[in-house]
């Protein structure tokens, strides 16, 4: 089946430093992926969709300078955490669809990020 | 907009047990569920889904039923396995013509299995 990749894994970084995580579809193009937070014990919530080639759209609440999104390509989109802070820590997953739109069993997940800022 | 959410924070089972989650949501006008199973540390797994048109469907010992008259739905485990403990979520699409890509999750329920 299709694989979802994400990297890294986990990652500690300081107070005030940028995290780049990378989410890659890996045997198939992904024009859209999708972004989420997760904070322990708690559910998914969705922060932005990526877009190939354009701006990513942003949720509510969801700071998009602070949150920076690139789609270059149509199997990686990258998230970029600037000036971390420790509410920043959180574990963040990305999922991705080999369709435009197709049903539940097509899209999947990355194994997700776990952010823990100092 | 959509919620949805789950009656319980935790299901404690003992193997071999039957397990059902349950969950609600808010939107009559859903037509598209997933149930999603996430162990510590990973990504959501698809588990099953059901569309509205249907009351029920059945997987590999797994089966939702769909009660659109009290916008409730449930995840039936049947002889439940160790392996099966994790915390599940269910889905629904966000939104018109979004495809069911923008989900919105319950706030998900952990399943505990002892031996």
């Amino acid at each position: 089946g299709a694989v979802v990749s994400q990297h890294p894994s986990w990652v500690i970084c300081k107070s005030g430093t940028s995290v780049k995580i990378e989410c890659r579809s890996l045997d198939f193009q992904a024009t859209t992926m999708f972004w989420y937070r997760q904070f322990p014990k708690q559910s998914l919530m969705l922060m932005a969709t990526s877009n190939e080639g354009s701006k990513a759209t942003y949720e509510q609440g969801v700071e998009k300078d602070k949150f920076l999104i690139n789609h270059a390509s149509l199997t990686l989109s990258t998230l970029t955490v600037t000036s971390a802070h420790p509410e920043d820590s959180s574990f963040y997953i990305c999922s991705a669809t080999p369709h435009d739109r197709a049903w539940g069993e097509k899209l999947f997940f990355g194994s997700g990020t776990q952010l823990s800022v100092l | 907009g959509e919620s949805v959410g789950l009656h319980l924070p935790t299901l404690s089972v003992q193997e071999g047990d039957n397990s059902i989650i349950n969950c609600a949501y808010s939107n009559s006008a859903s037509d598209y569920f997933i149930w999603y199973k996430q162990e510590s540390g990973k990504g959501p797994q698809f588990i099953i889904d059901i569309r509205s048109n249907m009351d029920k469907r059945q997987g590999q010992r797994v089966t939702v039923l769909l009660n659109k008259t009290v916008k409730h739905l449930s995840l039936q485990i049947a002889a439940t396995q160790p392996g099966d403990s994790a915390v599940y979520f269910c889905a629904a699409p966000w939104g018109r013509n979004t495809g069911f890509q923008k989900l919105v999750f319950g706030t998900g329920t952990r399943l505990l299995v002892s031996p």
